[in-house]
């Protein structure tokens, strides 16, 4: 079973500034990874696939990055409707299933 | 423009059988391109896949749920169903409904979400 790991726990980060969020795969995963962000009491929306290429619709400051193990999703220039929780879910043990990480809240400074 | 709706009942008793619809409009179930999947959600928690089924009839269940899960998919109606049996308070979740995209024979992502259905489990 392929465990995910994502810090920080909760990333404090002023409006403008720039996100570096981590996810790490226990074992190698090649670029099977997927990044999501859930804002409260909504669903999840896809953000990126493959490590790196963003979903229709997703804004340019959202870039994902990583092969293997070791993940990233950077978000430059925070906006307001950026403050969520972020999951990292990994696809690469299909079938049978994937797995999600524990998730990354990026909270207002 | 596709949309899913969870339904189903909000409150299910311990022991008991929950079950719940995933309404698909915008998109017809009957595709090669995508699997429809079930995750959950507990109270203040993470995401867990839940399982996932091809309009075929091929289906995968998350392993930890110990074949407690089973799908269906209801093309005359464009819906698909999870069945969750002897539920626990531990199954007390916002289940959501998704469209998965592939890529070749693996599912990867889920690009589309239901809003999510609160189900509590207690007597």
């Amino acid at each position: 079973e392929i465990v995910m790991t994502q810090s920080p726990a909760t990333l404090s980060v002023s409006p403008g500034e720039v996100a570096t969020l981590s996810c790490r795969a226990s074992q190698t995963i090649g670029t099977n990874l997927a990044w999501y962000q859930q804002r409260p009491g909504q669903a999840p929306r896809l953000l990126v696939s493959g490590a790196s290429t963003r979903a229709t619709g997703v804004p340019a400051r959202f870039s994902g990055n990583g092969s293997g193990t070791d993940f990233t999703l950077t978000i430059s220039s925070l906006q307001s409707e950026d403050f969520a929780v972020y999951y990292c879910q990994q696809y690469d043990t299909w079938p049978p299933g994937f797995s999600f990480g524990p998730g990354t809240r990026v909270e207002i400074k | 423009q596709l949309q899913l709706q969870e339904s189903g009942p909000a409150l299910v008793k311990p022991s008991e059988t929950l079950s719940l619809t995933c309404s698909v409009s915008g998109d017809s179930v009957i595709t090669n391109s995508y699997y429809w999947g079930w995750l959950r959600q507990p109270p203040g928690r993470g995401l867990e896949w839940i399982g996932s089924i091809h309009f075929s009839g091929s289906s995968y269940y998350n392993r930890s749920l110990k074949s407690r899960a089973s799908m269906s998919v209801d093309t005359s109606k464009n819906q698909f169903s999870l069945k969750l049996t002897s539920v626990t308070a531990a199954d007390t979740a916002v289940y959501f409904c998704a469209r998965q995209s592939t890529s070749g024979v693996v599912v990867v992502a889920a690009d589309s979400w239901g809003q999510g259905t609160l189900v509590t489990v207690s007597s």
